[in-house]
């Protein structure tokens, strides 16, 4: 069964620093793209980062260019996206997926709530 | 950027009825689309890309169609589990993927 469990979330203060990690399982890590998708409380869902499956290629969205990092660790078939200067607008669920630029599976989320 | 526009905001039906969501690009995406179902405390989920195909265990009575600027979403005979909000997504130009801000489908 393919599986993505999310970790690192939490509160954080305006300007701070954040890293999220994805563990995937049941499936060929290194030959999927992988991609991050945000949603704000209440709102809709926001593409924010994908990654090829060597990690050779990046992307990301405006909002966040410049600011997050997304990488992969092929030997340990985890995922993650560093996150800095982080202000309010970043406060959200946090989802992890398998497959880029369509998110065939989803990880439970991690909620990143940015505040003093 | 593309924008996504679905309509309604909110669709009320009757179970075992059939729903409608509709999808607007506001540019030509091709067949370059795809489909997602969220419900309350719970991921997304892929039911459709391409457009039309579904994706792996998803009933026959989602359907997709369209393609252009203009999609629509079928659930044939509603059941309780379909209850939910409904999400398109365009990835002709990507990045980014942008999606629409969603379709809630209600009990009647």
């Amino acid at each position: 069964e393919v599986q993505l469990l999310e970790s690192g979330g939490g509160l954080v203060q305006p300007g701070g620093s954040l890293r999220l990690s994805c563990a995937a399982s049941g499936f060929t890590f290194s030959s999927s793209a992988m991609s991050w998708v945000r949603q704000a409380p209440g709102q809709g869902l926001e593409w924010v980062s994908s990654i090829t499956p060597s990690g050779d290629g990046t992307y990301y969205a405006d909002s966040v260019k410049g600011r997050f990092t997304i990488s992969r660790d092929n030997s340990k078939s985890t995922l993650y996206l560093q996150m800095n200067s982080l202000g309010a607008d970043d406060t959200a669920v946090y989802y992890c997926a398998k497959d880029s630029p369509v998110a065939t599976i989803w990880g439970q989320g991690a909620l990143v709530t940015v505040s003093s | 950027e593309i924008v996504m526009t679905q309509s309604p905001a909110t669709l009320s039906v009757s179970p075992g009825e059939r729903a409608t969501l509709s999808c607007r690009a506001s540019q030509s995406v091709s067949s370059n689309l795809a489909w997602y179902q969220q419900k309350p405390g719970q991921a997304p989920r892929l039911l459709i890309y391409g457009a039309s195909t579904r994706a792996t265990g998803i009933p026959a009575r989602f359907s997709g169609s369209g393609s252009g600027t203009e999609f629509t979403l079928t659930i044939s005979s509603l059941q309780s589990e379909d209850f939910a909000v409904y999400y398109c997504q365009q990835y002709n130009k990507w990045p980014p993927g942008t999606f629409g801000q969603g379709t809630k489908v209600e009990i009647k």
